[in-house]
């Protein structure tokens, strides 16, 4: 079992609606969960993270966490074709050793808005 | 610097040669992360610094990558007899610490293909 999972996608939506891209992981221990955005060709960047249970919002973007069921999820309102990209989930995990952490990412799911 | 910087943003290499990828941290980080991206893939975790130390290393692939900071500062990713597969991005990542705490920055990788 991979330690984060999210469906490849694409995920189309069209442009004003609302895109839900899910996340769940199977490590209990995990305490911080983010996600990224990478637009085609570029790098990784940071959009959202979240650490207790419950929504998270940030203009556009609402980040959601159920530790119980091991989910992630987020929602990006009023979806513009700008967002068209991958969303990263990433979990972090803790060291066998303790002391740090590292992240551990997903396969990423490919987001489409079309207008 | 500003931002993590990785040079280069391009690398062609035969099969077999040796390869040098080099990353230069945000200045004052202390925690340096290596990833590994395929295509259609999420980026997948190397090897982890903290300070000149590296701190967790069992995600390299196997005795061919090895990878060095010498000053706690600049890091090079060293692959020895490069094959096919190791075509991929090399993603560098800074943090501040140790801790996941807000995430990491990450460079703008280097395109590494294997011919």
């Amino acid at each position: 079992q991979k330690e984060v999972e999210q469906n490849s996608g694409p995920l189309s939506v069209p442009e004003g609606a609302i895109a839900s891209l899910n996340c769940t992981y199977s490590d209990r221990g995990s305490q911080s969960f983010f996600w990224y955005r990478q637009y085609s060709g570029k790098s990784p960047e940071l959009i959202m993270f979240i650490y207790s249970n419950g929504d998270k919002e940030d203009g556009r973007f609402t980040a959601q966490l159920n530790k119980a069921s091991q989910y992630v999820s987020l929602l990006i309102r009023d979806s513009q074709p700008s967002d068209s990209a991958t969303y990263l989930c990433a979990v972090n995990i803790i060291s066998i050793s303790g002391g740090y952490n590292k992240l551990i990412f997903g396969a990423g799911t490919r987001l489409a808005v079309h207008p | 610097g500003a931002g993590v910087s990785q040079t280069p943003s391009n690398k062609v290499t035969e099969k077999g040669k040796y390869v040098e990828l080099r990353c230069d941290p945000i200045s004052g980080h202390t925690a340096l992360y290596w990833y590994r991206q395929s295509l259609g893939q999420g980026p997948e975790f190397l090897i982890y610094f903290q300070g000149t130390g590296a701190a967790d290393d069992s995600g390299l692939p196997n005795d061919r990558f090895f990878a060095v900071r010498p000053e706690g500062s600049v890091s090079t990713l060293k692959i020895q007899r490069t094959e096919r597969g190791d075509s991929a991005v090399y993603l560098c990542a800074s943090s501040p610490n140790g801790g996941t705490g807000y995430g990491y920055t990450f460079g703008s990788g280097t395109r590494l293909t294997v011919v």
